[in-house]
């Protein structure tokens, strides 16, 4: 079956540690986004990539970091500079035609400790 | 960026009618995307206008007046199952998505 995956479902970490959450997807899409998702506030953007190796600020990037060395994988790191991490976060995929939706993975849910 | 407005939260009863919704301002308008998004869980898409109109599928209905930079998702024989967060969002020339804060949809038995 073709889909996104996101693993953990739910991880925890202490303060000033950094965390990878990791992003997989098998649908042969071409984009890929990560973004996060706080109580009573919509989805915000963190990071976008368009083709491998390319990766593109979302509007909330400072204290993130990704990679996209292969088109299946889009890891996002949460550094230490990052003051307020704990959140829900989102992967998501899609291709580059104007007529298809973007694709999301079951979530990460962060809790710094 | 886009600025997007939906409310917060909507009440309904089960086999009602319910119209949600969302006031966009944008730069370079290239689609208009509702999602469902039950606690916990990830966005699930629901539907998908670019031009001016109606698009039905089953039970839900999505509208777009891109001139008055408006949207509404009307859904029909509300369900229990209905209950969830649902998400107006707006797509940009670079594919990028805007989400609004999201309207909570509560159906009453």
């Amino acid at each position: 079956d073709g889909g996104i995956t996101q693993s953990p479902k739910y991880l925890f970490r202490k303060e000033g540690q950094n965390v990878t959450l990791s992003c997989e997807q098998n649908l042969n899409h071409d984009a890929m986004y990560w973004y996060r998702q706080d109580p009573g506030q919509g989805l915000r953007l963190i990071y976008y990539s368009q083709i491998v190796n390319d990766f593109q600020k979302g509007d909330i990037a400072e204290g993130y970091s990704v990679s996209r060395e292969k088109k299946e994988s889009f890891p996002l790191t949460v550094t230490s500079a990052q003051k307020n991490p704990t959140a829900f976060y989102l992967c998501a995929s899609s291709t580059l035609q104007d007529y298809n939706e973007q694709f999301f993975g079951p979530g990460t849910r962060l809790t710094v400790l | 960026g886009q600025n997007i407005d939906q409310p917060t939260e909507m009440t309904a009863t089960e086999g009602a009618i319910v119209q949600i919704n969302c006031t966009y301002q944008t730069s370079g308008f290239n689609g208009l995307f509702w999602y469902q998004q039950h606690a916990g869980e990830a966005p699930t898409f629901l539907s998908y206008n670019v031009l001016d109109g109606l698009e039905e599928k089953g039970r839900f209905s999505s509208f777009l007046s891109r001139s008055k930079g408006y949207s509404y998702l009307l859904l029909k024989e509300l369900q229990m199952k209905d209950s969830a967060s649902y998400l107006c969002a707006v797509r940009d020339r670079d594919y990028k998505l805007s989400f609004g804060a999201g309207t909570t949809v509560t159906v009453r038995a």
